[in-house]
């Protein structure tokens, strides 16, 4: 089976700071695809980034990027510059047959 | 992006009664949904995945008699709560994947909030 580890339950940062959010997978597939979803209070989750496992440079998206280690099955997300409007619950999610998620990371984003 | 509904947005019963939630892709077709469950301050939960023309395939521990679903076409996926329960109050979510040249992208619905008396 497929399990998302995220082992951070909350993050703050600073306004304009950068930080980064952990994720750990695992899974004996070789190709699958690795997602990070933001969900505000609305509880609507919206994409923030994709990654494809056979693609070996790191996703980009404006001031979001990710560092995926394969071998490690490790898939990192850095927000930069971070901005108010980031606070939100941020969950690592796999997609091989069907997608799993981690238990999520709450961001805070201090003034 | 691409987008997927869901009906109602909140709904209340009582105790016993059925409860249907449709899911919808409104811009691309989807032979495949998925059902998620979501408790307070806790992850997305997998409870089965729809297949249009075919049975659903749910996950372990989730009651497919009491969790109906029907994926009546390439654009709609319903879920039914049968003789629902308080326990049954949840957040109720759908996925659709679409397939395109960058691979898979899975876009979610805005959810629905089911609370049972």
């Amino acid at each position: 089976a497929q399990t998302v580890t995220q082992s951070q339950p909350e993050m703050s940062v600073q306004e304009a700071e950068t930080v980064t959010l952990s994720c750990t997978y695992d899974t004996s597939e070789s190709d699958y695809y690795l997602f990070w979803y933001k969900q505000p209070p609305s509880r609507q989750m919206i994409l923030v980034i994709r990654q494809e496992a056979y693609k070996q440079q790191n996703a980009t998206e404006n001031r979001f990027s990710v560092n995926f280690q394969k071998a490690a099955k490790s898939f990192s997300l850095k927000i930069s510059d971070s901005q108010l409007g980031d606070a939100a619950m941020y969950f690592c999610a796999y997609l091989a047959n069907d997608m799993r998620f981690g238990a999520g990371t709450r961001l805070t984003v201090k003034p | 992006g691409a987008v997927v509904s869901q009906h109602p947005s909140r709904v209340i019963c009582k105790s016993g009664t059925s409860v249907k939630i449709e899911c919808r892709s409104l811009d691309f077709q989807a032979t495949t949904m998925f059902w998620y469950r979501q408790f307070p301050k806790q992850s997305l939960m997998l409870m089965a995945t729809s297949n249009e023309g075919s049975k659903a395939t749910y996950e372990q521990g989730v009651e497919k008699d009491k969790f109906l679903i029907n994926h009546a076409s390439l654009t709609l996926s319903t879920l039914t709560v049968t003789s629902a329960h308080p326990e049954d109050s949840s957040f109720y979510i759908c996925s659709a994947p679409q397939t395109s040249g960058w691979g898979d992208t899975q876009y979610f619905g805005p959810g629905t909030r089911l609370t049972v008396l």
